[in-house]
């Protein structure tokens, strides 16, 4: 079985600071790991994905993640927050070779303050 | 370019009403197709997803049912809804090709039910 545990469901961070979201997963094989966005009362899109080539993954909107295999993290991040950065962040999991189903942590809300 | 559509948008009905939602993919042959329900504060929840037309696959058992009549269509139905049936329903499909072996999902704008 694969899953992903997000830690903290609310982080709050000032404009222009540094945002970190975490995300550690749990998988017996190899894993592909996603970030999605979701803005209020909208579908999900896709922020980056990691599916085993480098390590350090950039997204869309000036995010990027790290996959670190012996910390089992995919921690998300953006060195300036933007008030357009409000949204719900998910991580998500699924295993390599099957691409059949995501498994979805729980979600973080991320506040940006003026 | 694929789009995904889902409607209706919000829909608001009584305990013990049917429910249909609709999900329709354009610009791709074959998806795979899915239904998530978002509740709060519990992420999502895969409730169906199917490769074919006719094929559906069950996640959990619960008051749902789903059918994929034409091959870019999902429907999720309920004959009697349940007020623990409120919640946000996301359609979703994943392609052929180069994002098929990395499992990315793609989803429609969602579908926000109230049970009252």
């Amino acid at each position: 079985a694969q899953s992903v545990t997000q830690l903290g469901s609310h982080v709050s961070v000032s404009e222009g600071a540094l945002v970190l979201l975490r995300c550690n997963y749990s998988s017996s094989v190899p894993p592909y790991l996603f970030w999605y966005v979701q803005y209020p009362n909208q579908g999900l899109q896709l922020l980056l994905k990691y599916t085993s080539a480098a390590t350090l993954v950039k997204g869309i909107n000036g995010f990027e993640a790290e996959f670190k295999k012996s910390e089992t993290s995919f921690h998300l991040t953006k060195p300036s927050a933007h008030m357009s950065d409000a949204a719900e962040y998910f991580c998500a999991v699924t295993r390599t070779g099957t691409a059949s189903k995501l498994t979805f942590g729980t979600g973080t809300r991320l506040q940006v303050t003026l | 370019s694929q789009t995904i559509h889902q409607w209706p948008a919000t829909l608001v009905q009584p305990v013990g009403s049917p429910l249909s939602l609709e999900c329709t993919v354009e610009g791709t042959s074959n998806p795979n197709l899915y239904w998530y329900r978002q509740a709060a504060g519990r992420g999502l929840q895969l409730l169906f997803y199917s490769v074919g037309i006719g094929q559906i696959s069950s996640e959990v058992p619960q008051n749902l049912s789903a059918s994929r009549p034409q091959d870019r269509q999902f429907i999720l139905s309920s004959k009697k809804l349940l007020l623990s049936d409120s919640g946000f329903y996301l359609c979703a499909w994943r392609g052929l090709g180069r994002t098929a072996n990395t499992g990315e999902l793609f989803f429609g704008e969602g579908s926000r039910l109230t049970v009252l």
